[in-house]
């Protein structure tokens, strides 16, 4: 199972909106509805930011929003802020019943 | 307040056996719809999903290590086990164990590092 793939990097200034995308196939992001994303400081656990595509958990700002196109998903983050320079992966379950991850993006906030 | 924390050996040499245990609190391990999954990610490099299992057992184990590891759970002491057989330097990594709601990972462990080196 290949890794989905993200953009190494994007930047965005404070205010500003940014989008990662997360490309994979008809046997994972394209087939379910189970893509989610996660943001990850330096030296912490990952944390859930959106699931099943456009589900943000409780306690997470509404700024954090998701979408998905074909096999292609994307996290869009409004408003951009100083916090929420990090690396961002996305999620999804495949058609093997496994689970796999995309490449990782560094959000850096300009 | 759901927790989840990792335990094993911080250095294992190569082609030994590591053994990991995830301890839970906050859930039970017999929840529906719950499970457990193991994640790694090697210095500097992306998340790898490894395992999972789910309350009524069903395991699942990424297509690239299945030959080298085995899932189980012990409900009565809220753990969940991952072993992985002959293990090699590309292996050290932070390894996670994080819940499972049941198809995205919600709360997450601290992590545990494990180097593999003679």
């Amino acid at each position: 199972q290949s890794a989905l793939t993200q953009p190494a990097s994007v930047s965005g200034s404070p205010g500003q909106s940014i989008t990662i995308s997360c490309t994979g196939t008809s046997s994972d992001v394209g087939g379910y509805n189970y893509v989610s994303w996660y943001q990850q400081h330096p030296g912490k656990a990952p944390k859930l930011m959106i699931y099943e595509v456009s589900n943000r958990p409780s306690g997470v700002p509404d700024r954090f929003s998701g979408s998905k196109s074909g096999n292609t998903a994307s996290l869009t983050i409004s408003g951009l802020q100083a916090e929420d320079e990090a690396d961002y992966y996305c999620s999804s379950y495949t058609s093997s019943s496994t689970y796999v991850f995309g490449t990782g993006t560094k959000v850096t906030v300009l | 307040q759901v927790t989840l924390k990792e335990s094993g050996p911080v250095l294992v040499k190569p082609t030994e056996t590591l053994t990991l245990t995830c301890t839970v609190s906050g859930f039970s391990l017999s929840n529906a719809r719950m499970g457990v999954s193991w994640i790694r990610q090697p210095p500097g490099k992306a998340l790898e999903w490894l395992a999972h299992i789910f309350s009524n057992d069903e395991k699942s184990y990424s297509t690239s290590l299945k030959s080298r590891l085995t899932i189980s759970k012990d409900t009565s002491k809220s753990q969940v086990v991952l072993t992985m057989t002959n293990m090699d330097p590309v292996d050290t990594a932070t390894y996670y164990c994080a819940r499972m709601i049941p198809d995205a990972f919600d709360i997450w462990g601290q992590g545990t590092m494990v180097t593999v080196s003679s």
